[in-house]
């Protein structure tokens, strides 16, 4: 079962580049989710969707943009890649009855040079 | 201040002995609580959740809630090295955007 499919598995960025990860999962989950980790802090919500159609913003937003087409892809772009976003990008989702119970992907490693 | 706070560790229990990570938070409204388990490199997957007060067993892991201290903890039975792994509380309140906020996880080393 492929669940949470993300897209490059990492990625080596110049500054000022900009970037599209990819997010795609067949759970047919509402809720879908984009986080950052980082050494010492932990996952950091970027941005959220809790259904086709609309998006929130997360803990981190800043230099972030995501949309959500349909249920099932929901992709991050960086418009203008800055140093201070090298780090694990994470997508999850969630069903609905259940938002507390993330299911993640494998994890996207940026590096922005 | 994080709302959800974890000891970072690392914390480290020999093979067989009882692990015990401590979660704390701040908001008395938090409704549902999770255990993510985070391998080194892989991304965090779900082992525990709890909504009541008490404590809930699932095989070698026993999850304690107790909402009027405001700490939720992970015990860890017969602890064995693949135990080894980032463990991540997360907690989840009553209304707002329903998506749980994460501590900063505690290493956990099971030395053989």
């Amino acid at each position: 079962t492929a669940g949470i499919t993300q897209a490059p598995t990492s990625q080596i960025l110049a500054a000022g580049r900009s970037m599209t990860l990819r997010c795609t999962q067949d759970m047919r989950h509402n809720a879908m989710y984009w986080y950052r980790q980082d050494l010492g802090l932990g996952l950091r919500l970027i941005h959220y969707s809790n259904t086709a159609g609309t998006t929130g913003k997360g803990e981190v937003p800043d230099g972030y943009s995501v949309s959500r087409a349909n249920t099932d892809d929901f992709p991050l772009t960086l418009a203008s890649a800055v140093p201070s976003q090298t780090s694990v990008y994470f997508c999850a989702s969630s069903d609905r009855r259940n938002t507390g119970e993330l299911f993640f992907g494998e994890g996207s490693r940026l590096t922005v040079l | 201040q994080k709302e959800v706070e974890q000891n970072s560790g690392p914390l480290s229990v020999p093979e067989g002995a009882i692990a015990s990570l401590n979660c704390t938070y701040s908001d008395r409204g938090s409704q549902s609580f999770f255990w993510y388990r985070q391998y080194s490199g892989k991304s965090p997957e779900l082992i525990m959740s709890i909504y009541s007060n008490g404590d809930k067993e699932d095989g070698r892991f026993t999850a304690q809630l107790n909402k009027a201290s405001q700490y939720v903890s992970l015990l860890i039975r017969d602890s064995q090295p693949s135990d080894s792994a980032t463990y991540l509380c997360a907690v989840k309140v009553l209304g707002g955007s329903y998506i749980p906020t994460f501590g900063r996880g505690t290493s956990l080393i099971v030395h053989p």
